[in-house]
């Protein structure tokens, strides 16, 4: 069966620092990978998403950028980090045209 | 613009009440729609799928939902909620535009409290 991780599970940051979210699929080979923000009261936001190696796609111009350096890995980054960055990032996967997605735990990013 | 609307930010039913969380959607085409569930500070569960056939879904945690496509709607519903329901729901919706695009477009939640 297919699994996500997406770690750190938590993560307090200083504003101005860099980023490192990490997400990985098991089970699976050549899925479609997404990055979303979740705020509270706004529902999810598409961030990122990527069909293949090295292939990003941005739905949101930001200070974040995505990079997917492996089949079954995709790395949310910054260089430096705002306050407006806090939130919730969900990493999810899907298959080929089957659309429906596969979210993985998330990760809880305060910047202070 | 297509969106997807959920009508009601927070709902309280007792449990072993019925259920009907409603979603509304603008996309022209029969678009293909999902129900998903969110605990809180956990990611999200597909609760159920709708993409062609017919209109009465069954999923998991025993919801259910109904496509009208006269309504534009895609309401879930379950006829007796468990205190283990309260959570947060989302309706979801990828439009059939044929494009190539697995984009979901989610709604704002609906979060559910259940009474004892």
């Amino acid at each position: 069966s297919q699994t996500i991780h997406q770690w750190p599970a938590t993560l307090v940051q200083p504003v101005g620092s860099p980023l490192s979210l990490e997400c990985t699929v098991e089970g699976t080979s050549n899925p479609n990978l997404y990055w979303y923000r979740q705020a509270a009261g706004r529902g999810l936001q598409l961030l990122f998403y990527s069909v293949g190696i090295g292939q990003i796609s941005s739905e949101v111009p930001q200070n974040l950028s995505a990079s997917r350096p492996q089949d079954r890995q995709f790395i949310l980054s910054s260089k430096k980090l705002l306050l407006s960055d806090s939130g919730f990032y969900l990493c999810a996967w899907s298959k080929g045209r089957t659309y429906e997605q596969y979210f993985g735990p998330g990760t809880r990013l305060t910047v202070t | 613009a297509q969106s997807v609307t959920q009508p009601d930010i927070h709902i309280t039913v007792s449990e072993g009440a019925s259920l009907e969380l409603r979603c509304n959607y603008s996309y022209g085409a029969t678009p293909y729609l999902f129900w998903y569930v969110q605990s809180p500070g956990q990611g999200l569960q597909l609760l159920l799928k709708y993409f062609s056939g017919d209109t009465l879904v069954q999923g998991i945690k025993g919801f259910e939902a109904e496509f009208k496509r006269s309504q534009s709607s895609f309401n879930l519903r379950k006829p007796s909620v468990h205190w283990s329901d309260a959570a947060e729901y989302f309706c979801a919706v990828v439009p059939d535009s044929g494009a190539g695009s697995y984009q979901l477009t989610f709604g704002k939640g609906t979060k559910l409290s259940v009474i004892p």
